[in-house]
């Protein structure tokens, strides 16, 4: 069974910007969530999409953005992108709501 | 306070030492996860639990519910397993902890 795939792997931004970043969780799976890594903040969860609807929620701001198709491939995008932004982004996929996580490698995004 | 406190930051041990990290959480949890992280960045699910024990080979968790504590103990520590463990509590979301870097030297 294939794994967690997210592209591109890497990308470079200005600030303004705006970009998307994909996931393709594991076959069957219909739960895709999205995290933000840094040093600083350590993991934190920016949210959860189930069946094509936003299940749970981080506390980032309006400008981060998601959606799932109904083939469970999810997309998240991130407006009027700052420095702060620089990361490395994660999706992880699982069976049910928030249940066993199995990871994407990331898409690590350099703000300049 | 933070939400959710590791211990150790850093552990360094030689192979073959009996290793416990601990995790201590103030949300309240439908699970609990443990993860691992290389230093290449992928991340690893190790357990899911929400009570008792789980075994998987070398690797332990437990977790009581009533104190919310988790800890995770590694047997027969190997170089291999050098890494970041990471706990994250989650209900609703996914909190997570600072994690605890393991060093295991031959």
């Amino acid at each position: 069974k294939a794994g967690v795939t997210q592209t591109p792997r890497y990308l470079i931004k200005t600030r303004g910007q705006q970009v998307t970043l994909s996931c393709s969780p594991i076959s069957g799976h219909r739960s895709v969530s999205w995290y933000q890594q840094t040093p600083g903040q350590g993991l934190q969860f920016l949210f959860e999409y189930f069946s094509e609807t936003q299940r749970n929620k981080g506390n980032f701001p309006g400008r981060f953005s998601g959606r799932q198709f109904s083939n469970s491939r999810s997309e998240m995008n991130v407006s009027t992108l700052e420095l702060g932004d620089s990361a490395l982004y994660l999706c992880a996929s699982s069976l049910v709501s928030l249940g066993e996580q199995f990871f994407g490698p990331g898409t690590r995004l350099t703000v300049l | 306070k933070n939400e959710v406190e590791q211990s150790p930051q850093n552990l360094t041990a030689q192979e073959g030492e009996f290793i416990t990290i601990n995790c201590s959480y103030s949300v309240g949890i439908s699970a609990l996860h443990w993860l691992q992280q290389h230093p290449g960045g992928g991340i690893v699910s190790l357990f899911m639990l929400s009570s008792g024990k789980k075994k998987h080979g070398r690797l332990i968790a437990t977790i009581n519910i009533q104190e919310k504590h988790s800890s995770l103990h590694i047997t027969a520590s190997h170089p291999r397993d050098s890494a970041v463990y990471i706990c994250a509590p989650g209900n609703n979301d996914m909190r997570f902890g600072a994690g605890t870097r393991l060093t295991v030297k031959p």
